[in-house]
């Protein structure tokens, strides 16, 4: 069974760069045609897309934080990261990791395993 | 403003049907299949549908559907269990991006 886990400091100093790393056990980062997102959900609203990357090392991000955020694979530990840059208050949330699979019958992907989450908050 | 509509909250009595919608356009729910996600207590959200598909372990109560832009999910004969937020999602392809709805807030009476 697939499991993810985030892992990160929960605290961050606003304009420094937030850093988060999601541990994928029960299966290998390099192999299959996955996707493994970041998403983040601040409190008492709703889930936010970051950003995902491909097994080979492409990436798409959201738009509204593309020119903040890096997502970034390392196949020999297993895991992927994310770092997003130059946080303010607004960056404060749960921040979650997925993988997507390819889903055949309606030829798309799907988000199929989730982390637990790590909360991280930006304060000085 | 999130890139999908959906109600703010829902409710709905044990054993009733209730039907939660997502209103996209044609770049996203009009193209693409719908992922539902159930999230209870603010824990990790959880995929119970998508298009019309039920993930494993998934109680079959649940059910999806689509017309043009608009995305539904429909729970039959709601137990407690099932109060919980609900998120729809897909990807939107003008944004290269994946859109959310704001969730809905389902409440069991």
């Amino acid at each position: 069974q697939v499991q993810l886990q985030e892992s990160g400091p929960g605290l961050v100093k606003p304009s420094q760069t937030l850093s988060l790393t999601c541990t994928v056990s029960g299966g290998s980062i390099s192999s299959g045609s996955y996707y493994w997102s970041w998403i983040r959900q601040p409190a008492g609203k709703g889930l936010e897309w970051i950003g995902r990357i491909y097994t080979s090392g492409s990436t798409n991000y959201n738009p509204s934080l593309k020119s903040r955020v890096t997502i970034s694979v390392d196949t020999s530990k297993n895991q992927f990261s994310l770092k997003l840059s130059s946080v303010t208050a607004a960056d404060t949330a749960v921040y979650y990791c997925a993988r997507e699979d390819y889903d055949y019958v309606w030829g798309s992907y799907r988000w199929n395993y989730w982390g637990q989450g790590t909360l991280v908050t930006v304060s000085s | 403003q999130s890139a999908l509509t959906q109600e703010a909250s829902v409710s709905g009595t044990v054993g009733q049907k209730v039907t939660l919608s997502c209103t996209g356009n044609s770049n996203n729910i009009g193209s693409y299949a719908v992922g539902w996600y159930q999230q209870i207590s603010h824990g990790a959200p959880k995929t119970v549908m998508f298009g019309n598909s039920l993930p494993s372990g998934i109680p079959d109560r649940f059910s999806g559907s689509k017309s043009g832009t608009t995305a539904s999910l429909t729970i039959s004969g709601l137990q407690p269990e099932d109060e919980a937020d609900y998120y729809c999602s897909t990807w939107d392809y003008s944004l290269s991006a994946w859109v959310f709805g704001g969730g809905t807030k389902l409440t069991v009476l």
